[in-house]
């Protein structure tokens, strides 16, 4: 069994400050994505890095996928409010047919 | 246009009585998955279907069975309800396979009493 582990469980912070979570595993992961969730709603997709050393940016948020494609981080610069939510990562083997998620970092962004 | 939808979003249902949830695509995707969400253990697959009549079980699937007799529809049953079944279920799709990234339903909110 594929295990992701996130770091931090919770996060809170202020306004304008900068966050980066971190996805971690032993295995290697052929792709690993992040999603952002809100409460009452599924989680939606935010981003897919599938080469180790990727580098992918999303306005204020950059994803990093390890060298090794064993770990993933999430960085945000000058968070906003609108940012809080559910922040998980999954990782696919290739092979498998489904994702392996962490359990999620909560981040709370305070205006 | 949601593409995925879930029914019901909310069901109360006593111990030991059968339900069963229902998962609705318009995406034509071949994917189709459960999962149920509980506070520290993240989403957890129950089962999934990689085609009409095509399904195979996730870490989670004891107590549950699932069916998919049409591309849009995939059906999750728990057969007899326990208190350990109270979660938030969501049902996702996928086009191709899971390097492409999830669409996730709303989720249904079960509660067994």
């Amino acid at each position: 069994t594929q295990l992701l582990e996130q770091s931090p469980q919770f996060l809170s912070i202020q306004e304008g400050e900068n966050l980066t979570v971190y996805c971690n595993s032993s295995s290697v992961f052929s792709s690993l994505q992040w999603y952002r969730q809100e409460p009452g709603e599924g989680p939606v997709l935010l981003v897919t890095v599938v080469t180790g050393g990727e580098v992918k940016k999303l306005k204020r948020l950059t994803f990093q996928f390890g060298d090794a494609r064993k770990d993933s981080s999430l960085h945000i610069t000058a968070a906003q409010p609108g940012d809080t939510g559910l922040y998980l990562c999954a990782g696919s083997s290739g092979s498998a047919r489904q994702l392996t998620f962490g359990s999620g970092t909560q981040l709370t962004v305070l205006p | 246009d949601a593409g995925i939808t879930q029914s019901p979003r909310h069901k109360v249902t006593e111990t030991g009585t059968p339900v069963t949830l229902r998962c609705h695509q318009t995406e034509n995707h071949r994917y189709m998955y459960w999962y149920r969400q509980d506070p520290g253990h993240g989403l957890r697959l129950i089962h999934y279907s990689y085609g009409v009549k095509d399904t195979d079980k996730g870490e989670v699937s004891d107590g549950y069975s699932v069916s998919r007799s049409k591309t849009e529809d995939f059906l999750l049953t728990l057969e007899s309800a326990t208190s350990s079944q109270t979660s938030v279920y969501f049902c996702a799709i996928s086009e191709s396979s899971s390097n492409y990234g999830y669409t996730f339903g709303s989720g249904t909110r079960l509660t067994v009493v």
